[in-house]
């Protein structure tokens, strides 16, 4: 257990409706990233949070947007939804944004768009 | 931006034996740390093992262990006496200064009994 919580662990939904991903990260870790993972693939970054503000910015679509409220949690949203969006999305956290920490994954949000 | 580069889309492995994954990344930063992930069936991302760029010395962790070459910007992940539960999807990632983490393609480990 990684001390990360994803919910939900899955989702089906249909295309042009959307979706709120939620992430806790592990107790004390300020600093959130989100994660896209589509069939067989790797993990495409989206966007990283440190204390509630953004700090990095990957392959976010337009469509899609995140924030990290003031608890640390973390939520994705995902609107407009098309079949491409089914995917496992993972959130991790790490301690700082300092280079020496590893990223602490949850178990992902599996997505299914139909 | 960085990349990484994974060139080996599967690789196979007899058990007991010993398996090599490449890895190359391409940056301009002097400072940032190297990563192999394991990702077995469940999903589950589980770190294997970690290189900081400014040591010369290659990571060990047991029976895993990496050849970081910083010139050629080329990191590559042993795994010695492969065992059955070493089947996986490897992960090569480069984290920046900046702090976000980037992942490579993967590589389909199987090992066969």
């Amino acid at each position: 257990d990684s001390g990360v919580t994803q919910t939900p662990k899955h989702l089906i939904t249909a295309t042009g409706q959307r979706v709120t991903l939620r992430c806790s990260p592990r107790s004390g870790d300020l600093s959130v990233y989100w994660y896209q993972q589509s069939l067989d693939q790797g993990l495409q970054f989206l966007i990283q949070y440190y204390n509630g503000e953004e700090r990095a910015k990957g392959n976010i679509l337009e469509r899609f947007s995140a924030q990290q409220f003031p608890d640390l949690h973390s939520e994705l949203n995902l609107s407009s939804l098309e079949l491409g969006d089914s995917a496992l999305y993972f959130c991790a956290s790490s301690a700082t944004t300092v280079l020496t920490g590893e990223l602490f994954f949850g178990e992902g949000s599996r997505l299914t768009v139909l | 931006a960085q990349t990484v580069t994974q060139s080996q889309p599967e690789m196979s492995v007899q058990e007991a034996e010993t398996v090599t994954l490449s890895c190359t990344y391409d940056t301009s930063e002097s400072d940032y740390y190297l990563f192999w992930y394991k990702q077995p069936p469940s999903r589950q991302m589980i770190l294997v093992i970690r290189q900081e760029a400014y040591k010369q010395q290659n990571a060990t962790e047991n029976r895993f262990s990496v050849n970081f070459q910083k010139a050629a910007k080329s990191f590559s992940l042993k795994i010695s006496d492969s065992q059955l539960g070493d089947a996986a999807m490897y992960f090569c990632a480069y984290r920046s200064a900046r702090g976000d983490m980037r992942f490579g393609a993967g590589t389909r480990l199987t090992v066969k009994p």
